[in-house]
């Protein structure tokens, strides 16, 4: 029972374009959501994060959107960058159950 | 500078062998967790521990068991091997589920069970 999908297994883009990274939950229990971005060979690192209270939080080149009504968030990465190659990873907490969800991932490649 | 350290890197196991997998961090959290990732199945929780001297399920804790030995170390131990073990294991650090905040990982375990 995957309550987090990200139905993209993989992504490319070119330098300098806009990346979009989907993701879709069921559980209308989540209240918070985070993505991570993770290299080979290391363990996920933080990227951004949204309380289900906004639609919207940016940090830099990356903003997360929200809509609760179609339980879906998406990742947007402007300008994309050769570093930002990674593979992304939705999450979702439902404080009050203790629990945390997380989707299989969207590898982005970003080609010079 | 540690952060979230795990050892060993990598591991080959027979079945049926037990082995302990170790987790310290050096960032003073409370909570404490234990992942798996496998292909196409994103990360999934195994133990945490909410703080010291506490451990609960996750959503896939069957054959394993945890100890949180002190407020920096968080270990996961495999009684008898079995080849579905197959996986990368993470620990991570955090604050708890009530704060909101992102948990900080380590660099992963790859265990092989044969």
């Amino acid at each position: 029972d995957q309550q987090v999908k990200q139905n993209s297994p993989s992504l490319s883009v070119q330098e300098g374009r806009i990346s979009i990274l989907n993701c879709d939950y069921t559980n209308s229990m989540f209240d918070y959501f985070l993505w991570y971005k993770k290299y080979p060979a290391e363990g996920p690192t933080f990227l951004i994060s949204i309380s289900s209270i906004k639609d919207k939080n940016e940090d830099g080149r990356f903003t997360v959107f929200l809509n609760k009504s179609a339980k879906h968030l998406s990742l947007h990465i402007v300008p994309s960058q050769p570093g930002d190659s990674a593979v992304y990873f939705c999450a979702a907490s439902a404080v009050y159950n203790n629990d945390m969800r997380f989707g299989a991932g969207t590898r982005l490649t970003v080609k010079p | 500078n540690a952060g979230v350290t795990q050892t060993p890197k990598f591991q080959v196991l027979k079945t049926g062998q037990s082995m302990t997998l170790q987790c310290a961090q050096d960032m003073n959290h409370n909570s404490m967790y234990w992942y798996r990732q496998d292909p196409g199945m994103g990360l999934r929780l195994i133990y945490y521990s909410a703080s010291e001297g506490t451990t609960d399920k996750g959503e896939v804790p069957n054959g394993y068991n945890v100890s949180r030995l002190n407020k920096r170390e968080f270990s996961l131990r495999l009684e008898s091997a079995a080849p579905s073990q197959t996986s990368v294991y993470f620990c991570a650090g955090g604050t708890g589920w009530y704060s909101n905040q992102p948990q900080h990982f380590g660099d992963g375990t790859r265990l092989s069970i044969l």
